[in-house]
């Protein structure tokens, strides 16, 4: 079975400081892992996927994951904030694109 | 703008009720997904059409109900409705599951409320 677990649900930073968002997983076979961001009133947003080859996944808006395999994790780090990433973040796991599970999500707050 | 459109945005009913949402996934996209997102589920997977065929099932309560058209839009039925089910529902499409993987690109939403 798979299933994607986030640390935080709610999670502040100081603009300007580094952003670290916490995702596990649990797959019985190879995972395909992705990050979306929701903005308020709006639908999913697709930030960044993990499917094969490279462990550091760059994304949009400078944000990028690394895939640790031995770690089942996926965290999503941006190294400065800006108040304009204030919004709801989801990790997802994808078993051969048939279903998604998602996490719980973390809000992220940027306080200036 | 993710090329997924939902209609309507918002709609409020009452108990007992039965509506019908809609999407039109992007151009090309052969996969329909229905996500329910409520404060106290989160997102919660519901049901998955393939090319006018159901793939997937997740949590869809047997008042739930959904099919995938000829030209590709997908309807979701919400039948009895109860306050419960109150939320934001969410559409998205994928290319084709199989043949690597496709991420998914979600609509802005069908905001239920139950009265």
């Amino acid at each position: 079975a798979q299933s994607v677990t986030q640390l935080g649900s709610h999670v502040s930073v100081s603009e300007g400081a580094l952003v670290l968002l916490r995702c596990n997983y649990s797959s019985s076979v190879p995972p395909y892992l992705f990050w979306y961001v929701q903005y308020p009133n709006q639908g999913l947003q697709l930030l960044l996927k993990y499917t094969t080859g490279a462990t550091l996944v760059k994304g949009i808006n400078g944000f990028e994951a690394e895939f640790k395999k031995s770690e089942t994790s996926f965290h999503l780090t941006k190294p400065s904030a800006h108040m304009s990433d204030a919004a709801e973040y989801f990790c997802a796991v994808s078993v051969a694109g048939n279903q998604f599970y998602f996490g719980t999500g973390t809000s992220l707050t940027v306080i200036p | 703008d993710s090329g997924v459109t939902q209609t309507p945005k918002h709609l409020i009913t009452a108990t007992g009720q039965r509506v019908t949402l809609r999407c039109s996934p992007r151009s090309g996209d052969l996969s329909v997904y229905w996500y329910q997102q409520s404060l106290d589920q989160g997102l919660q997977f519901l049901i998955q059409y393939y090319n006018g065929e159901e793939r997937a099932k997740g949590n869809i309560l047997e008042r739930f109900s959904a099919q995938q058209f000829p030209d590709l839009h997908s309807e979701l039925n919400l039948s009895s409705l109860e306050l419960g089910d109150s939320a934001l529902y969410f559409c998205a499409s994928s290319a084709f599951p199989g043949q690597g993987i496709y991420e998914q690109y979600f609509g802005p939403g069908t905001r239920l409320t139950v009265t």
